[in-house]
C-alpha cells in the first residue's frame, strides 16, 4: 500500500523567504501525487499535482513541486513566502488507485 | 459555478442527538468521499461512494452512516452523537472517468457534541 511522509510538523519562515516543505512517498510504480493546503477551518484546496511528464510541476499561488524517483520525494518549494501562505499543507498520493492517502501535514507559519 | 458544499459549517449539539451532515456537488462528479479529521491531524477517509447507491466503509472505522440515493448528493448520519465524535468532516468528489482521481473538497463541518 502507498504512504505519504512528511517529516516536518511545524515550519517558520520570514515573510520574503524561501520555502521548501517535504515530502517522500512509499510505492512501487510511478505514483499520482498532489499538494493541497489548508488555511483554519477550511476545507482544502488543490496546489498542484503530478502524475507524469516533466518533474518539476508549476502550481497555483507561485508554488511548484518537483518528484524525484531517486529519493522518492515530492518537495513543495515557493521562492518568496507571503503571510498569507500561513496554512497547513498536506502531502497526497493515490499509488494508481482511488483512495488519496495524506501525509500528517505541515504547518506553516509566516513572520513578518 | 461547479462547486462542492457542505452545511452546516458549524454544528454544537448535545449527547445522543441524530445529525446528518450535508454534503453536494455540481461537478458531475460520480466518486464521493467523507474524511474525518481532528485538529492538527490527518486525514482518514470514513467513507466513500463511486456512484449512485454504491457506499463503503473507509479506512478509519466510524459509527456514522452515509447513502447515496442521487448523483449530487452525498449525507453522513450519526444516530447518535458522542462526544468522541466531536471532529471536522470534509467532504469530496472526483471524476472516475480520470485515473488519476483529482479529490474536490468542500469546506468542511465541525462538529461539536457536549
Amino acid at each position: 500500500a502507498q504512504s505519504v511522509t512528511q517529516p516536518d510538523i511545524h515550519i517558520t519562515v520570514s515573510e520574503g523567504a524561501s520555502l521548501e516543505l517535504r515530502c517522500n512517498y512509499s510505492y512501487g510504480a510511478t505514483p499520482y501525487l498532489f499538494w493541497y493546503v489548508q488555511s483554519p477551518g477550511q476545507g482544502l484546496q488543490l496546489l498542484l499535482k503530478y502524475f507524469s511528464g516533466d518533474t518539476l510541476v508549476q502550481g497555483i499561488k507561485g508554488f511548484e513541486a518537483e518528484f524525484k524517483r531517486s529519493q522518492s520525494s515530492f518537495n513543495l518549494r515557493k521562492p518568496s513566502v507571503h503571510w498569507s501562505d500561513a496554512a497547513e499543507y498536506f502531502c497526497a498520493t493515490t499509488g494508481g488507485g482511488n483512495k488519496l492517502t495524506f501525509g500528517t501535514g505541515t504547518q506553516l507559519k509566516v513572520e513578518l | 459555478e461547479a462547486d462542492i458544499y457542505q452545511t452546516p459549517r458549524y454544528l454544537v449539539i448535545g449527547t445522543g442527538k441524530k445529525i446528518t451532515l450535508e454534503c453536494s456537488q455540481t461537478m458531475g462528479h460520480d466518486k464521493m468521499y467523507w474524511y474525518q479529521q481532528d485538529p492538527g491531524m490527518e486525514l482518514h477517509l470514513i467513507h466513500y461512494s463511486y456512484g449512485v447507491n454504491s457506499t463503503e466503509k473507509g479506512d478509519l472505522s466510524s459509527e456514522s452512516t452515509v447513502s447515496r440515493i442521487r448523483t449530487e448528493h452525498f449525507p453522513l448520519t450519526l444516530e447518535s452523537a458522542r462526544p468522541s465524535h466531536t471532529s471536522q468532516y470534509l467532504c469530496a468528489s472526483s471524476d472516475g472517468r480520470r485515473t488519476y482521481n483529482e479529490q474536490f473538497f468542500g469546506p468542511g463541518t465541525r462538529l461539536t457534541v457536549l
